[in-house]
């Protein structure tokens, strides 16, 4: 069975410039949030989503933005990128909404210069 | 908000030995604590995880206990394996006004098992 798949794997951004970020969740899952980790850091928790509404959001400015669509899928999108934006995007997929177990994917590394 | 410190930041051991890593968090509302091992350019796997009406849950060399009165947990490792090298990271759930699940990570912990 497949995992959590992001894409693209790695990218390479200029500051003031646009990003997006794409997840498939595990089949059957429906809620799916994403984690900024900088190098040498935990993740930190970015956005949930659970039946195609956000249901959480942690400290982040509104340049970032997400959503899901109706097959659980979803997108993060970065806006006005800085260097400090430069990070591995986790994207995470869990059965419901209170369950506890997250399941990670490998990550979109974003390098911006 | 929630807040989760993790030590050692680095955990050297020889093979066969045990290793421990501890946790201690500030939101006495978080009822859940998962273990994450993440291995270089891949994303954090579930180890092991422990929610607050239990004190210790233990998976064959993975051990796991929660002292809610004093608000840590710690990770125990036993007969330690090449394998096991790796960056560890504690986590808490964080509940917010919308009942998101998010969770709270510490730094993480790099264990190296020394032949």
């Amino acid at each position: 069975d497949a995992g959590v798949t992001q894409s693209p794997t790695h990218l390479i951004k200029t500051r003031g410039q646009h990003v997006t970020l794409r997840c498939s969740p595990i089949s059957g899952h429906k809620s799916v949030s994403w984690y900024q980790q900088v190098l040498g850091q935990g993740p930190q928790f970015i956005f949930q989503y659970y039946e195609k509404e956000e249901r959480g959001r942690g400290n982040f400015p509104d340049r970032f933005s997400a959503r899901q669509f109706p097959n659980y899928s979803s997108e993060l999108n970065v806006n006005a990128l800085l260097l400090g934006d430069s990070a591995l995007y986790l994207c995470a997929s869990s059965l419901g909404r209170g369950t506890g177990e997250l399941f990670f994917g490998e990550g979109s590394r974003l390098t911006v210069l | 908000g929630e807040n989760v410190e993790q030590h050692p930041s680095t955990l050297s051991v020889q093979e066969g030995d045990s290793a421990v890593i501890k946790c201690t968090y500030s939101d006495s509302a978080s009822n859940y604590f998962p273990w994450y091992k993440q291995e270089l350019g891949k994303g954090p796997q579930l180890i092991i995880d422990i929610r607050s009406n239990v004190g210790e849950k233990k998976d064959q060399r993975i051990a796991v206990t929660l002292n809610k009165t004093a608000k840590h947990f710690s990770l125990h490792i036993t007969e330690t394996q090449p394998e096991d090298s790796a960056v560890y990271f504690c986590a808490a759930r964080l509940y917010s006004g919308g009942g998101a699940d998010g969770l709270t990570f510490g730094k993480g912990t790099h264990l190296i098992i020394q032949p």
